[in-house]
Formats: structure tokens, C-alpha cells, sequence
């Protein structure tokens, strides 16, 4: 079942690009919604929540879509520091987080 | 950083053995979750706790099984590790359970190796 892909990438960008990802799900019921960045070989941590009117913390931006079912990650003025996997995840409304749904990432890597 | 650990961080075992993966938290955490990580997979979960005594199967529970005797450990235990088990284990936390607007914290993992 695929309730939620992502472009696997790798998006390979020079320093100070522009780059966005996109997230697909498939439960319409869906109510939450995040970016987690994981390193490699190290564990996933949050980025940041997505929230409905759209949120930025820096040089991240994100977006829901909930008529397309779609949340983006706009990351600008790339650094080194940037390059990783973002995790979209999903959840569907359970409140014991027993539906969080984890996308396969999506690997970044900018270079100098 | 919140205060979880997770033992051991790698471990090789054979075919057929019993593992336990241990998961400690101290920051009195209600929730608490096992996952798996998989190359081509998302990560998925495996068994999660709600409370002392209180655990129930996640969505690739066959051949594990979990304890929580204190709020503060998750005992990961595989009966009869099989290569089919080798992966990643992450344990993550949560104070209220992650949905709505709670979100996990996870340990580094542990690395299993099964031969």
C-alpha cells in the first residue's frame, strides 16, 4: 500500500538553490501532518509540522494541499548543513499515533 | 535533546536466537513506540506502549514482543531472531500519545544484524 510517497531523489543542488519536495497521501481522513529530517545513520527528527494555512520557520517553508492531498517542503537558500532525508508522515487521525504513515524520504544533497 | 536510549546500539546474532532490544526514557513519557527502519521502506511500526503493562501490536508485529514493567523502559524482544529481522530498531517517545499535534522523539536505534 503507498499512503504516502515521495520523489526518492536524490535532489543534488549547489549551495544557495532553491529546492521543494512534494508528499503525496492517499487517506482523505488524514489530519496531521510533518517533516522529520533524518542524517544518515543517525536517528529522524522533527522539522517542522505542517499546518493548514501554511508555515515557515527560516528557510523552510510548508505547504498542505488538502483538495490534491499534497504537502511540500520549500527549503531556500540551501546550505551543506541541509543535505539529509526528509520524512513526510502522515497521520490519520489516531491519537495514540498508531496511523502515523512514514513516506521513504526524500535525500538531499547540496553541494559547494 | 530528550532523554532516550536506546541498548545495545549494535548487536550480531544468529539465526533462531532470542534478542532483546532495550529502549529507556527519562522524561516520564506516557507513550512509547517500537519501529523498524528498512531500505525501500518508511518506517513501520512494529509494537507501541500507552502506559505501564499497556501495549498493543503495530503494523509488523509477527515475531516480536514488548514489555513495559516502568513508565521509563520498552523491551523489544524478538523470540527467534530470523535474517528477515536484520534492520534498524528505533524506539521513540511521546507525552500524549503522536497524534494530533504530538510529535515522536526517537532514540539513535539499534542496528541488528542477524546471520
Amino acid at each position: 500500500r503507498k499512503e504516502v510517497e515521495q520523489d526518492p531523489g536524490p535532489f543534488n543542488v549547489p549551495e544557495g538553490a532553491t529546492v521543494a519536495f512534494n508528499c503525496t497521501y492517499s487517506n482523505s481522513a488524514s489530519q496531521s501532518f510533518f517533516w522529520y529530517r533524518q542524517d544518515c545513520r543517525k536517528e529522524p527528527k522533527l522539522l517542522m509540522s505542517v499546518y493548514s494555512s501554511g508555515n515557515e520557520d527560516g528557510r523552510f517553508t510548508a505547504q498542505l494541499n488538502r483538495a490534491s492531498q499534497y504537502i511540500s517542503l520549500l527549503i531556500r537558500d540551501s546550505k551543506l548543513s541541509d543535505s539529509a532525508t526528509y520524512l513526510c508522515v502522515v497521520n490519520s487521525g489516531n491519537q495514540a499515533g498508531t496511523a502515523l504513515i512514514f513516506g521513504k524520504g526524500t535525500t538531499l544533497s547540496v553541494s559547494s | 535533546d530528550a532523554g532516550i536510549t536506546q541498548s545495545p546500539r549494535h548487536k550480531v546474532t544468529e539465526t533462531g536466537t532470542p534478542v532483546t532490544l532495550r529502549c529507556h526514557q527519562t522524561e516520564n513519557h506516557r507513550y512509547m513506540y517500537w519501529y523498524r527502519q528498512d531500505p525501500g521502506h518508511g518506517l513501520r511500526l512494529i509494537h507501541y506502549s500507552y502506559g505501564v503493562k499497556d501495549t498493543d501490536k503495530g503494523e509488523v508485529s509477527d515475531g516480536y514482543s514488548v514489555s513495559r514493567s516502568k513508565t521509563e523502559d520498552f523491551l523489544l524482544t524478538l523470540e527467534s531472531a530470523t535474517s528477515s529481522q536484520t534492520s534498524v530498531y528505533f524506539c521513540a517517545i511521546s507525552p500524549q500519545g503522536a497524534g494530533g499535534a504530538n510529535v515522536l522523539t526517537f532514540g539513535a536505534g539499534s542496528r541488528l544484524t542477524v546471520l
